[in-house]
């Protein structure tokens, strides 16, 4: 059981490239989030979906895409990145409860953009 | 909306003195509440959370946090530090409804812990 694990650890961008973020999670959990943390601003919400084939918008989702094509992965993608996006990427996945969405997050992404 | 505030942005104690995290809460209905710890270079990992039972949670490591609606308040604390202590900490609360899965978090107290 490996919880949550995100691909790549690291990367380095350059202004007004792409790139996709991968999480996967094998506890079968519904629900599935992006965020990023910066010094200073705790973690905020990109992104999140409900289920599979379902995403929608958090706090902070302009510059970001996501998908939900399989319930067990979730992307972000970043089509043109600034270095505003400079940061370290979360996801995090839970069940679907009443009220108690305790929720299982990733290692991180490191991403800087320069 | 749910909200969370976090004082003292960065809190030092000295190895085998008490640790007190505080954190203050809105919510317009009785919440979950949720303490995370992140330590250099890793993910978020749960430190223990209040559901409606019992008002005194113990944790993971030795910590516990205590629920109190009148005050709006859910401190963490652990009796002696340890030097595996240091790490930043994110007070949590859970949304208002159920189908809103979206927690608010604290901006988290970074925990220096002092030989």
């Amino acid at each position: 059981n490996a919880g949550v694990t995100q691909t790549p650890k690291f990367r380095v961008l350059k202004t007004g490239q792409s790139m996709t973020l991968l999480c996967a999670q094998d506890m079968n959990h519904e629900y599935m989030y992006w965020y990023r943390q910066d010094p200073g601003m705790g973690l905020r919400l990109i992104h999140y979906s409900v289920g599979e084939g379902t995403t929608a918008k958090g706090e902070v989702p302009d510059g970001y895409n996501v998908s939900r094509l399989k319930k067990q992965n979730f992307l972000l993608g970043l089509e043109s990145a600034a270095p505003s996006q400079t940061s370290v990427y979360f996801c995090a996945s839970s069940f679907s409860r009443d009220y108690i969405h305790e929720q299982y997050f990733g290692p991180g992404t490191r991403l800087t953009v320069t | 909306a749910q909200s969370v505030t976090q004082l003292d942005s960065h809190v030092s104690v000295s190895e085998g003195t008490p640790v007190l995290l505080r954190c203050n809460y809105s919510s317009s209905y009785s919440p979950s509440l949720f303490w995370y710890v992140q330590h250099p270079n890793k993910g978020l990992q749960l430190l223990l959370k209040y559901t409606s039972a019992a008002t005194l949670v113990k944790g993971i490591n030795g910590f516990e946090a205590e629920f109190k609606k009148s005050e709006t308040s859910f401190h963490l604390t652990k009796p002696s530090a340890h030097m595996s202590d240091a790490a930043e900490y994110f007070c949590v609360v859970s949304p208002e409804y159920y189908g809103n899965n979206r927690l608010a978090f604290g901006k988290g107290n970074q925990v220096v812990v002092i030989p």
